[in-house]
């Protein structure tokens, strides 16, 4: 049974440019939650989706938007970059919101110069 | 606002000894308490959790954390850490009422010496 699976592992960019991050959940999660995990800080929550709809928000401006797919599986954009966008980007899953644990993908690396 | 201090940023013990790494949450409700373990480059893997009951709570790898309510604290204890034992451990908090976000601390490196 695959866990949370995350793509790409690592990415460049650069300043003013867009990117996306993708995320499949465990088998038989059906919410996803995203964070961002800066250099040397704890992981900062980001959003949470589930049925397809943005259900929490973290204190992250709108340049940072999310989908979830029926299948859900999820993608994280992020317009405009900035060299503070970068981070390591967690992808988390669980079954539902009736207070089960999150599992963790292993991670996005992005670098914006 | 609910928080979580890990005082510690930085541990180092030798092969055998015990750990204790401390964790202090702020927050008005009932809390849900969980330790993560991160190993360079990887994701975070969940060590146990707290959601209610016995205070006391057993985890993987052999870890223990026990919480009280009376000093807002939930400590992770291993009576003898193994070399492979060296990560980056993260105490979080679940926040809204059905842990949808979790709040974590800074983290404290542990490293360990032969």
């Amino acid at each position: 049974d695959a866990g949370v699976t995350q793509s790409p592992t690592h990415l460049i960019k650069t300043r003013g440019q867009q990117v996306t991050l993708r995320c499949s959940p465990k088998s038989g999660h059906d919410t996803v939650s995203w964070y961002q995990q800066a250099l040397g800080q704890g992981p900062q929550f980001i959003f949470q989706y589930y049925e397809e709809e943005e259900r929490q928000r973290g204190n992250f401006p709108d340049r940072f938007s999310g989908h979830q797919f029926p299948n859900y599986s999820s993608e994280l954009n992020v317009n405009a970059l900035l060299l503070g966008d970068s981070a390591l980007y967690l992808c988390a899953s669980s079954p539902g919101l009736a207070g089960e644990t999150q599992y963790f993908g292993p991670g996005t690396r992005l670098l914006v110069l | 606002a609910q928080s979580v201090t890990q005082p510690d940023i930085h541990i180092t013990v030798s092969e055998g000894a015990s750990l204790e790494l401390r964790c202090n949450y702020s927050y008005g409700a009932t809390p849900y308490l969980f330790w993560y373990v991160q190993s360079p480059g990887q994701g975070l893997q969940l060590l146990l959790k707290y959601f209610s009951g016995d205070t006391l709570v057993q985890g993987i790898k052999g870890f223990e954390a026990e919480f009280k309510r009376s000093q807002s604290s939930f400590n992770l204890r291993k009576p003898s850490v193994h070399w492979s034992d060296a990560a980056e451990y993260f105490c979080a908090v679940g926040v809204g009422y059905n842990t949808d976000k979790l709040i974590f601390g800074t983290g404290t490196r542990l490293q360990v010496f032969p």
